[in-house]
């Protein structure tokens, strides 16, 4: 089957806009993460949801984002007013299990982000 | 706090000779150990784990608790393994303990 798929691939926003990116995980796969990877970085946490509980957003930067996954299954990183310092590739990732060593983490696409 | 470093943001070898990518972290518990890979224009992939003890690709990495290290080694590169390699840690609770370091471009030069 497919792999994780997120949309829309390329976003730009306006200063101050309101964004939603959208992550569809593996079919099955109970552990999803976002990720924030700015240029020439590493992908750094920014929430950890197990099935539909979201267990870890300490990694989420201010209260202007917010993630969802309501069902288990699809998930949604919401960024409020952005900032031209959220400019950056979004990405997610899913796993079959939870916890250490819960497997491999299978990564989307991304979505490159930038705010102008 | 858990904290993984890569001490090379750019590494260039020629074919066919060895490499060897540093990772070095800090975790006070028994942490997992991985290297994803990025090749151009594909998305981030695992190319393997401590647990596993596996050959990737000829890739090997052992984890010496030791040093805290966990360096990437292949005896003969090839101009396909040209990535971007990231070393990551996971911690007990999964979640924020999971931590990537900042990358090292690998280039195989012809």
């Amino acid at each position: 089957g497919a792999g994780v798929s997120q949309s829309p691939r390329y976003k730009v926003a306006k200063r101050g806009q309101d964004v939603a990116l959208r992550c569809d995980p593996i079919s099955g796969h109970v552990s999803l993460f976002w990720y924030q990877q700015a240029l020439g970085q590493g992908p750094e946490f920014l929430t950890y949801f197990q099935n539909e509980a979201q267990l870890d957003k300490s990694g989420l930067p201010s209260d202007r984002f917010f993630a969802e996954r309501p069902e288990g299954s699809v998930s949604t990183l919401k960024i409020q007013r952005t900032q031209q310092e959220d400019s950056a590739v979004y990405l997610c990732a899913s796993s079959l299990g939870w916890g250490q060593g819960a497997g491999e983490q299978y990564f989307g696409p991304g979505t490159r982000l930038t705010v102008t | 706090a858990q904290r993984v470093t890569q001490p090379e943001k750019l590494l260039s070898v020629f074919k066919g000779a060895p490499v060897e990518l540093k990772c070095n972290y800090s975790y006070s518990g028994s942490p997992e150990l991985f290297w994803y890979v990025q090749y151009s224009r594909q998305r981030l992939q695992l190319l393997l784990r401590h647990i596993s003890r596996e050959s990737i690709k000829g890739f090997t990495a052992d984890l010496n608790k030791g040093e805290t290290s966990f360096h990437l080694k292949k005896p003969f590169a090839q101009e396909e393994d040209s990535a971007m390699y990231y070393c990551a840690l996971s911690g007990y609770n999964y979640g924020q303990n999971f931590v990537f370091g900042p990358g090292t471009r690998l280039s195989v030069l012809p």
